[in-house]
């Protein structure tokens, strides 16, 4: 079946604007996470659904990041004012819950703030 | 909080040896996860192998095995008969068994393999 896919693919953005960033999980998986790799901190958690629960956003750096999912499928991560420090790729994986289960991993977004 | 370290930034093999890359972790948790992701410069990552902290036995898929020494928080990957494939950045990752799904990383350790 299909694996986690993400778009855009690459993304060059100037200083002080918005991003969004999509992400869509392999179907019937629960949970979905979103990270960080950027080459001053790794990899860095940033946020996560399970279900119908509240997500856990204790890794979002600070209040211009900011992540929804909707009808429990596809996700969208949004950074606003973007500042050159946002330079990184964003990853997003999905699991069939928060469980015990393995994170599957998509591509990428590579985003580039100018 | 519990930490990942990699302290090999970089490791190079010949093709058809063998190579460990090394892996410790800091946490008070008696259970957990450990996992070992592969990254190639596609940047997708892969799931080499997992293991649970409460299972004794270290789990092996094919040509790669772990080494987890619970007491000594040490969690280092096998990789036998070395391919031209397997040149990629390796990640470890933790994972609590009970708080959340999230997965922390270490830093990486970037595979050369030589022919």
């Amino acid at each position: 079946g299909a694996g986690v896919s993400q778009s855009p693919s690459n993304k060059v953005t100037e200083k002080g604007k918005d991003v969004e960033l999509r992400c869509d999980p392999i179907s019937g998986h629960t949970a979905l996470y979103w990270y960080r790799q950027s080459l001053g901190q790794g990899l860095e958690f940033l946020i996560y659904f399970q279900g119908n629960s509240a997500p856990d956003k204790s890794g979002l750096p600070s209040d211009r990041f900011s992540a929804e999912r909707t009808g429990g499928s596809v996700s969208t991560l949004t950074i606003q004012r973007t500042q050159q420090e946002d330079s990184a790729v964003y990853l997003c994986a999905s699991s069939l819950d928060s469980g015990g289960y393995t994170q599957y991993f998509g591509p990428g977004t590579r985003l580039t703030v100018l | 909080a519990q930490t990942v370290t990699q302290s090999q930034p970089e490791m190079s093999v010949q093709e058809a040896e063998t190579v460990t890359l090394s892996c410790t972790y800091d946490t008070s948790e008696s259970d957990y996860y450990l996992f070992w992701y592969k990254q190639p410069p596609s940047r997708q990552m892969i799931l080499v192998i997992r293991q649970e902290a409460y299972k004794q036995q270290n789990a092996t898929e094919n040509r790669f095995s772990v080494n987890f020494q619970k007491a000594a928080k040490s969690f280092s990957l096998k990789i036998s008969d070395s391919q031209l494939g397997d040149a990629a950045m390796y990640f470890c990752a933790y994972r609590s068994y009970n708080q959340g799904g999230k997965l922390i990383f270490g830093q990486g350790t970037e595979l050369s393999v030589k022919p």
